[in-house]
């Protein structure tokens, strides 16, 4: 029973224009919410979280957006850079993180 | 400043062999865990510990035991491998009341059972 889903497996963006990443989940007792960056032969790094009695949270290029009721959440990346290609996983909290199948990202030329 | 430090990064091993992969941190953190990673799969939880002297089974942990030998150290051990443990490893560690910053992860052990 996957608790945290990514329903896009890849995902191609030109540079310079925005990347949105979704997520959603099943589990309405999670708390945070976050997403990490992973790039070939390192670990995870977190990026960004958003408490669940949040909307929005920005930090720079990056925005995640969290819509409870839908059980939803999203990350923007604007504007998308080459560096920004890697995967990206999200998370859920409650009292452990649970990760999603990540969404490999490709930033084009 | 090192992080998350996880020892061997690359590791092959014959069916029915035993290991033990070792993580350290020097953060201070309370809590340690251990994921493997394998394709289309995600990060999944194997076994985890909230606190020096405890240790909680995760979503995967069968095949594997831990030990938290001190709050710096948490290792995992393979006691018979098994070709379905092929994977690669991560340690991370967190310390409670710092959710916003999420978990550090170390580098990772791929480990391969043949």
């Amino acid at each position: 029973d996957q608790q945290v889903k990514q329903n896009s497996p890849s995902l191609s963006v030109q540079e310079g224009r925005i990347s949105i990443l979704n997520c959603d989940y099943t589990n309405s007792m999670f708390d945070y919410f976050l997403w990490y960056k992973k790039y070939p032969a390192e670990g995870p790094t977190f990026l960004i979280s958003i408490s669940s009695i949040k909307d929005k949270n920005e930090d720079g290029r990056f925005t995640v957006f969290l819509n409870k009721s839908a059980k939803h959440l999203s990350l923007h990346i604007v504007p998308s850079q080459p560096g920004d290609s890697a995967v990206y996983f999200c998370a859920a909290d409650h009292d452990k993180i649970i990760f999603g199948k990540g969404t490999r990202l490709h930033i084009l030329p | 400043n090192a992080g998350v430090t996880q020892t061997p990064k690359f590791q092959v091993l014959k069916t029915g062999q035993s290991m033990t992969l070792q993580c350290a941190q020097d953060m201070n953190h309370n809590s340690m865990y251990w994921y493997r990673q394998d394709p289309g799969m995600g990060l999944r939880l194997i076994y985890y510990s909230a606190s020096e002297g405890t240790t909680d089974k995760g979503e995967v942990p069968n095949g594997y035991n831990v030990s938290r030998l001190n709050k710096r150290e948490f290792s995992l051990r393979l006691e018979s491998a098994a070709p379905s443990q092929t994977s690669v490893y991560f340690c991370a560690s967190s310390s409670t009341g710092t959710l916003n910053y999420g978990y550090t992860f170390g580098s990772g052990t791929r480990l391969t059972v043949v």
